[in-house]
């Protein structure tokens, strides 16, 4: 089935650095969608990407779906302690619109 | 308040004794789903409504199932609860807007563990 491959699997920055995460996958995906997950909780929807060479912002998270549909990123600028957590990219391919695919997720360590 | 709600939140059981894990919404979302969390593995989806009385399988479908008699409540049931379905189990639910508008709430999660 399809599968996203997210990296890197794990940051530690300084409070202050900006960081970049991607996703890729070997098939197409209509809808890229980031989440952050903090612990012990369910994952909650930061940004949804819905054509390609789509660019969005929400605060300072920016992220962008591919050009080829089959990737997508997510930018946090100036990090804080509470941009602490588990990011995740996930997907709706091209066949099914139900089925949603995640990544493995990015945990982020901030350093005050 | 926008909410989904998951009962019991943990849960230990043992092997063959069959269990339910309700999921409600208050939203009146058509979409709802169960993803099951394990380490480096990040959500996997087990099965998904469209609406009442549609349900389809998502990537790990084996070994659970589900109902959607009513548009608020989407339970999973475990018939015979196995040790590789400890996990943690979130339920999710979605409205898919117009002009292509995504809104999707997740619950706070079950853990649950298969002695």
């Amino acid at each position: 089935g399809q599968q996203l491959n997210q990296s890197p699997q794990s940051m530690f920055i300084q409070e202050g650095e900006d960081v970049s995460m991607n996703c890729t996958s070997s098939s197409i995906f209509n809808t890229w969608l980031w989440y952050k997950q903090d612990p012990g909780e369910g994952p909650v929807l930061l940004i949804a990407l819905y054509k390609a060479g789509e660019l969005t912002s929400n605060g300072r998270l920016t992220a962008q779906f591919g050009i080829t549909r089959k990737d997508s990123f997510l930018n946090i600028s100036a990090s804080i302690p509470s941009d602490v957590g588990i990011y995740f990219c996930a997907g709706h391919g091209s066949s099914n619109t139900g089925k949603l695919i995640f990544g493995q997720g990015t945990t982020l360590q901030v350093k005050p | 308040e926008a909410q989904v709600t998951q009962n019991p939140r943990y849960l230990i059981t043992v092997t063959g004794k069959k269990l339910t894990v309700t999921c409600s919404q208050n939203m009146n979302h058509e979409y709802m789903s169960w993803y099951r969390q394990d380490p480096g593995l990040g959500l996997r989806q087990i099965y998904y409504s469209m609406n009442v009385e549609v349900t389809d399988k998502g990537d790990v479908p084996e070994g659970y199932k589900v109902s959607r008699k009513e548009k608020r409540n989407f339970p999973l049931i475990l018939e015979s609860p196995s040790p590789n379905q400890t996990s943690l189990y979130f339920c999710a639910s979605k409205l898919w807007g117009t002009g292509g508008s995504y809104e999707q709430y997740f619950g706070p999660g079950t853990r649950l563990t298969v002695t």
